[in-house]
């Protein structure tokens, strides 16, 4: 079936170490990729995103990493820090077929979870 | 994030009764959607609606109803609520289009209403 997984569901790091969240999905027709982080409390907020057409793409401390061939997306966080701590999930938008190039379809997240 | 806000950010009720959760955004987007949110479960699409008067069914539509009143504004009503209703409901607004070519992928989201049917 079509879905959108994590293979961890926490994730326990070193405040300074790098940080790798992982996500699978099954749909071959997705086309855009993003990535949410959601602190305790709050709404989901956008860390990055990533097109089909590449295979990397950098942020601030983040880089995202998609793999079309097996399906996997990843989220790697550099110098992790204890505000970093929270909840990430990884959404697919699954293009234009149908006319649902507007709905994202969420994984059901990981927690991220940073000791001082 | 401000441009999104929900009210009541906190509401307690007991079974039978009818709920609305509003839903207000100050950032112009034209779209607009309801989400839930269980431990374990993620997000789920509730309704969408790309502009007023437009409503669509998302994933676990039934035992609500939305209401698109202007741009601005997208509320969700349980019209007899329900204990396994008790979650964390989100609303998010995208664009047609962003700046740096995002498109209409990128949602903006509000900051949650917690909703616990006794």
């Amino acid at each position: 079936g079509e879905s959108v997984g994590l293979h961890l569901p926490t994730l326990s790091v070193q405040e300074g170490d790098n940080s790798i969240i992982n996500c699978a999905y099954s749909n071959s027709a997705s086309d855009y990729f993003i990535w949410y982080k959601q602190e305790s409390g709050k709404g989901p907020q956008f860390i990055i995103d990533i097109r089909s057409n590449m295979d990397k793409r950098q942020g601030q401390r983040v880089t995202v990493l998609l793999n079309k061939t097996v399906k996997h997306l990843s989220l790697q966080i550099a110098a992790t820090q204890p505000g970093d701590s929270a909840v990430y999930f990884c959404a697919e938008n699954r293009g234009n077929s149908g006319g649902s190039n507007y709905k994202l379809t969420f994984g059901k997240g990981t927690l991220l979870t940073v000791n001082p | 994030d401000a441009d999104v806000t929900q009210t009541p950010r906190n509401r307690i009720t007991k079974t039978g009764k009818r709920i609305m959760l509003e839903c207000s955004q100050t950032k112009g987007h034209d779209r607009m959607y309801w989400y839930r949110q269980d431990p374990g479960l993620g997000l789920r699409l509730i309704y969408y609606s790309f502009d007023v008067k437009d409503i669509n069914k998302g994933e676990i539509s039934d035992g609500y109803s939305v209401s698109r009143q202007a741009q601005a504004k997208f509320s969700l009503s349980l019209e007899s609520a329900i204990p396994n209703q008790t979650a964390l409901y989100f609303c998010a607004t995208s664009a047609t289009s962003t700046p740096r070519g995002r498109g209409a992928n990128e949602q903006f989201f509000g900051p949650g209403t917690r909703l616990t049917v006794l």
